[in-house]
């Protein structure tokens, strides 16, 4: 069975950085990019950019472009996205999503993690 | 990248059908046949319910369905049921190699 399995909830203060991780099993995880999705309490999705965990290349959206680090991790099949310079308005739930087809790595989302609430306040 | 542009939401009785539209552009919606639509319920991960337009994956009900015309996506749900209340988000590739989501839809089964 493929299942992504993410960290539990953080709260952090303004001005910190976050890590949250994303486990996979069920699949090759070198073989499939890993997406990263954020919604904030009450809003839509917003794709923050997505990891190749064959080579470790990444792709981050112009909105979180110098804020944001995706990771891969093969030894442990686990994925990381870090954002830096933490501010309220980045309070959200965050998803970890991949697509397991080969031919369609930027098409579609599934699989999903359940997601991580991350909550910024002095 | 601007985000496609979906109502704010729509309603529908049981059993009737309703459509919710994606407008994009042609470096996005327009230029690839790359749109998915999701369902989401409150608290609940996005659920993948059509991919490439109009693909439905294994398991989701064929009252769903997807097409695109132009720079604009559509999803009609027919035969509409309570469960079907949710959130639906529609998203596509882009030229830049990125992915953008829609604002989203709430629908409401009257």
């Amino acid at each position: 069975e493929v299942q992504l399995v993410q960290s539990g909830a953080e709260v952090k203060k303004p001005g910190a950085t976050v890590k949250i991780s994303c486990k996979v099993s069920g699949y090759t995880f070198t073989d499939y990019y890993m997406h990263w999705v954020q919604q904030a309490p009450g809003k839509g999705l917003e794709w923050m950019g997505l990891v190749d965990p064959e080579d470790g290349e990444t792709i981050y959206a112009e909105k979180f472009q110098g804020r944001v680090t995706i990771t891969a991790d093969t030894s442990t099949d686990t994925a990381y996205m870090e954002l830096s310079s933490l501010r309220s308005e980045d309070t959200a739930v965050y998803y970890c999503a991949t697509v397991l087809v080969p031919a369609a790595q930027m098409n579609w989302f599934d699989p999903w993690g359940q997601g991580t609430l991350v909550t910024v306040s002095s | 990248q601007s985000a496609l542009t979906q109502p704010a939401s729509v309603s529908g009785s049981p059993g009737q059908s309703i459509t919710i539209s994606c407008t994009g552009t042609s470096s996005d919606v327009g230029g690839y046949n790359y749109v998915s639509w999701y369902q989401q319920h409150p608290g609940k991960a996005p659920k993948l319910m059509i991919y490439e337009v109009s693909n439905r994956p294994s398991g989701v009900s064929n009252r769903f369905s997807g097409s695109k015309s132009g720079n604009t996506a559509s999803l009609t749900i027919s035969g509409l049921q309570a469960e079907d209340e949710a959130d639906y988000y529609c998203s596509s590739y882009t030229s830049s190699s990125h992915v953008v989501f829609g604002g989203g839809t709430k629908l409401t089964v009257l």
